[in-house]
């Protein structure tokens, strides 16, 4: 079953913070986050393997509560180059699923 | 450079004239997979292979065949083709079972078919 992504789309000031929402009605052993620039395949952001567990690279970070079957998607400090569409996806590697997306549009 | 490889980029056909579009990888990946991706959709999975000659179908199979007889291909068979199966497919490929791997995605194929 598809997970649900929130909010469907956001638009931010340069600087400014966001978060993205994905949760699923199924329990997550896992989670992938992607991001889609306009016109371009999606690019692998970083996997949850763990409950709880938080990762993350510069200032784009993710959680993953498997109690309550969320991941949240958290970017600090948007700069112009995080504008694009974000996916989460659930499953295994191979059955990979993802939710319908959260278009983020950073603006100077 | 590793890499995924999707051909054609482009591609308009008409109903029912069968197609293939190719996938290959270099990176020596057990997982690929094929989406397709249609607007307030999101990437719906239409097939995933684990290893040579190991396939299962995804979300939306329906109207697609697939094969992968060697590792680093996976090409997507349209039978027939109808106007529904116009969209935009992207392949793509993982190593198995290792933590922190994500998929690597092709270039995509926009297909129309009329």
């Amino acid at each position: 079953q598809q997970p649900v992504q929130s909010p469907q789309a956001v638009i931010l000031r340069e600087g400014e913070d966001a978060v993205i929402n994905c949760s699923s009605s199924k329990a997550l052993y896992s989670v992938h986050w992607y991001r889609q620039k306009h016109g371009e395949a999606p690019v692998f952001l970083m996997i949850l393997l763990k409950g709880g567990e938080q990762k993350g690279h510069e200032k784009i970070s993710a959680s993953f509560n498997e109690k309550k079957q969320q991941s949240s998607l958290y970017l600090t400090a948007s700069q112009l180059s995080y504008s694009g569409t974000y996916f989460c996806g659930t499953g295994n590697t191979g059955k990979l699923i993802f939710g319908q997306g959260t278009t983020l549009q950073v603006k100077p | 450079e590793a890499q995924v490889t999707q051909n054609p980029r482009y591609l308009i056909t008409v109903t029912g004239k069968k197609l293939t579009v190719t996938c290959s990888q270099n990176m020596n990946h057990e997982y690929m997979s094929w989406y397709r991706q249609d607007p307030g959709l999101g990437l719906r999975q239409i097939y995933y292979s684990m290893n040579v000659e190991v396939t299962d179908k995804g979300d939306v199979p329906e109207g697609y065949k697939v094969s992968r007889k060697e590792k680093r291909n996976f090409p997507l068979i349209l039978e027939s083709p109808s106007p529904n199966q116009t969209s935009l497919y992207f392949c793509a490929s993982s190593l198995q079972g290792r933590p922190g791997y994500g998929y690597t995605f092709g270039s995509g194929t926009r297909l129309t078919v009329v």
